[in-house]
């Protein structure tokens, strides 16, 4: 079983759309969780931290399901330049300095 | 400048061959990362550094090998290159306060 699961699209959705993603992981004590985001076999890059509150950054909001080992990212008013592979990442292993990565959910928005 | 740099960008080799793939930062951090990507799945830790001398297998090891001399250097070499090893390779850093990881542009590998 992989330690990270990602449905991997894609998500194919008209601009303005409200879209979301969820991410499962294997390992209950994991530590720390990440939303990144991959453009076309570039480097990945942070979008977001999750917390056990939850955050906010704009149109975007992750949150953090601890009981059900689950992360969800949820995009409002999708824009074109939303069109990426959006990774999910956990942090595990001695001294959680240990990341695994989803395999990714590629989303489309299209005009 | 990039923080975290990657040469070469490309390489095409042919099975056998020895190459090294070299990463360097700027940004001072003490743990670096190795990681190859395949389509279709996320990346896979192949080795990870705490510090200089400080070497740990990741997911992938086998077939591969790092040397970590200097706080801003980490090369990774495949000492026989397989076609199975044709992938994008991604190098990375963080610092220890930090929790995220920042990447190199990566090194699109291909083995003949």
């Amino acid at each position: 079983r992989k330690e990270v699961e990602q449905d991997p699209g894609p998500f194919n959705v008209p601009e303005g759309a409200t879209v979301a993603f969820n991410c499962t992981y294997s390992n209950s004590a994991s530590q720390s969780f990440f939303w990144y985001r991959q453009d076309c076999r570039k480097e990945p890059k942070l979008l977001m931290s999750v917390y056990s509150s939850g955050n906010e950054d704009g149109r975007f909001t992750a949150q953090l399901n601890r009981a059900s080992q689950y992360i969800s990212l949820l995009i409002r008013d999708s824009k074109l330049s939303d069109s990426a592979t959006y990774l999910c990442v956990v942090n595990m292993g001695y001294n959680f300095n240990k990341f695994y990565f989803g395999s990714g959910t590629k989303l489309n928005v299209k005009p | 400048d990039a923080d975290v740099t990657q040469t070469p960008r490309n390489r095409i080799t042919k099975t056998g061959k020895r190459i090294m793939l070299e990463c360097s930062q700027t940004k001072g951090h003490d743990r670096m990362y190795w990681y190859r990507q395949d389509p279709g799945l996320g990346l896979q830790l192949i080795y990870y550094s705490f510090d200089v001398k400080d070497i740990n297998k990741g997911e992938i090891s086998d077939g591969y090998s790092v040397s970590r001399q200097a706080q801003a250097k980490f090369s990774l070499s495949l000492e026989s290159a397989i076609p199975n090893q044709t992938a994008l390779y991604f190098c990375a850093t963080k610092g220890t306060g930090g929790d995220e990881q920042f990447f190199g542009p990566g090194t699109r590998l291909t083995v003949l």
